[in-house]
């Protein structure tokens, strides 16, 4: 089965920074790639996904960058805001199999 | 749509006890979800179905732990008989097959004493 490993798992970034969380996976079958965020006590929420016929797709501050020779894709959060703090997963198929999260703190 | 539904948000029970949690998927949706959350394991898929059929339920922990679809709209996760271990927030999440996007409910947090 797939295997998702996301690094790290904590990150700090000084408000206005920006932040990079990595994701590798194993099978090279896998051709849709989430990111969800899911703040303190509420549900996960998808913000941004890429599908493996495209290596890079942005939405406004968000974007994520997929390397298929290499089996990773990356989130990108640029310009940080405080609520942006959350726990970060990236998942990888369409049986979504889910990293272990990355939590992002935002200083202020 | 008021999304997917979960009952009961919180539960608190003792050792040994029966457990059933409640998943109403958004009308249109074909595909369900079981997870289960903890600090340490992250979400774990428990078990998906497609078309009401239990598709791959490799993730269910062991025979303590099943799963029923009866119908297209609704879906049961029963723990019988319950331990700490299961202590965790269960989520279920619905989808359109192929279209991508999970929409997840609320969670139910379980805790076995």
């Amino acid at each position: 089965g797939e295997n998702v490993e996301q690094h790290p798992s904590t990150l700090s970034v000084q408000e206005g920074d920006s932040a990079v969380i990595k994701c590798t996976y194993s099978d090279s079958a896998s051709n849709y790639f989430p990111w969800y965020k899911q703040e303190l006590g509420k549900r996960p929420q998808l913000i941004i996904d890429i599908r493996s016929n495209v290596g890079e797709k942005k939405d406004q501050r968000i974007a994520v960058t997929l390397n298929k020779t290499a089996k990773h894709f990356s989130l990108h959060i640029t310009e940080t805001q405080p609520e942006d703090s959350a726990v970060y997963f990236c998942a990888a198929t369409q049986k979504l199999t889910f990293g272990t999260g990355t939590r992002l703190t935002i200083i202020p | 749509d008021a999304g997917v539904i979960q009952s009961p948000r919180h539960e608190v029970t003792e050792m040994g006890q029966e457990v059933t949690l409640r998943c109403k998927l958004i009308s249109g949706h074909n595909s369900l979800f079981w997870y289960r959350q903890t600090m340490m394991r992250g979400l774990e898929l428990l078990i998906y179905f497609n078309n009401n059929v239990p598709i791959d339920d490799s993730g269910m922990p062991e025979d303590r732990f099943s799963a029923k679809m009866p119908n297209a709209s609704f879906s049961t996760l029963k723990i019988q008989p319950s331990e700490p271990r299961d202590s965790a927030v269960y989520f279920c999440a619905s989808d359109i097959t192929g279209a991508g996007e999970l929409f997840f409910g609320e969670g139910s947090r379980l805790t076995v004493l």
